[in-house]
């Protein structure tokens, strides 16, 4: 089956700067990209999703790209501030099995 | 619209009790899927209903159920609970097959 691997598990950042949050995934049948933004103790919210037919993916301050042949994705969140301090987590789905397979998450903390 | 709604929101049981969860998706959504979030293991998927059939099916043992009534609200059951299934359980619905998800709340279970 899928399996997809997140990498920093943990991301330090001054406000302001950039944050960049990696993905591999293993089935190259995979089409579909979301992450999602959980706080502590809430649901985990949709930021931002891509599809295997777009490499790039934008907005406002959070992008996404998606190297199909390396098979991996990335979050960039640009100047960033506290409230972006969350856990984020990648995923992956194929139209085949549409199950989220999701990585172990990135703790981001924002200092002020 | 409003969100996805969970009942109920947190559960405390004893081992070898059994559990019924509730998830009521967002209006005109006709997709439920369930997952299991656990430090340990992330977040893990149950299963996903259509049109009130199970499509999809995680590596959860038979203790773990759900089905999806005609008004695509859900429930997933736990018979025979084990320490190890304390975890929060979030369900998620979209519009249709194959389109994106967005998460309800969840349900706290704490197994004793």
């Amino acid at each position: 089956g899928e399996n997809v691997e997140q990498h920093p598990s943990t991301l330090s950042v001054q406000e302001g700067d950039s944050a960049v949050i990696k993905c591999t995934y293993s089935d190259s049948a995979s089409n579909y990209f979301p992450w999602y933004k959980q706080e502590l103790g809430k649901r985990p919210q949709l930021i931002i999703d891509i599809r295997s037919n777009v490499g790039e993916k934008k907005d406002q301050r959070i992008a996404v790209t998606l190297n199909k042949t390396a098979k991996h994705f990335s979050l960039h969140i640009t100047e960033t501030q506290p409230e972006d301090s969350a856990v984020y987590f990648c995923a992956a789905s194929n139209t085949g099995r549409r199950a989220l397979t999701f990585g172990s998450g990135t703790r981001l903390q924002v200092q002020p | 619209k409003a969100g996805v709604t969970q009942t109920p929101r947190y559960l405390i049981k004893t081992r070898g009790q059994q559990v019924t969860l509730s998830c009521s998706p967002i209006s005109g959504h006709r997709s439920v899927s369930w997952y299991q979030q656990t430090p340990g293991q992330g977040l893990q998927f149950l299963f996903e209903y259509f049109s009130e059939t199970q499509r999809n099916k995680g590596n959860f043992p038979g203790r773990f159920s759900g089905r999806q009534f005609s008004n695509s609200r859900s429930e997933m059951n736990v018979s025979t609970l084990e320490l190890g299934d304390s975890a929060l359980y979030l369900c998620a619905s979209s519009p249709s097959y194959q389109e994106t998800q967005y998460f309800g709340p969840g349900t706290r279970l704490l197994v004793l």
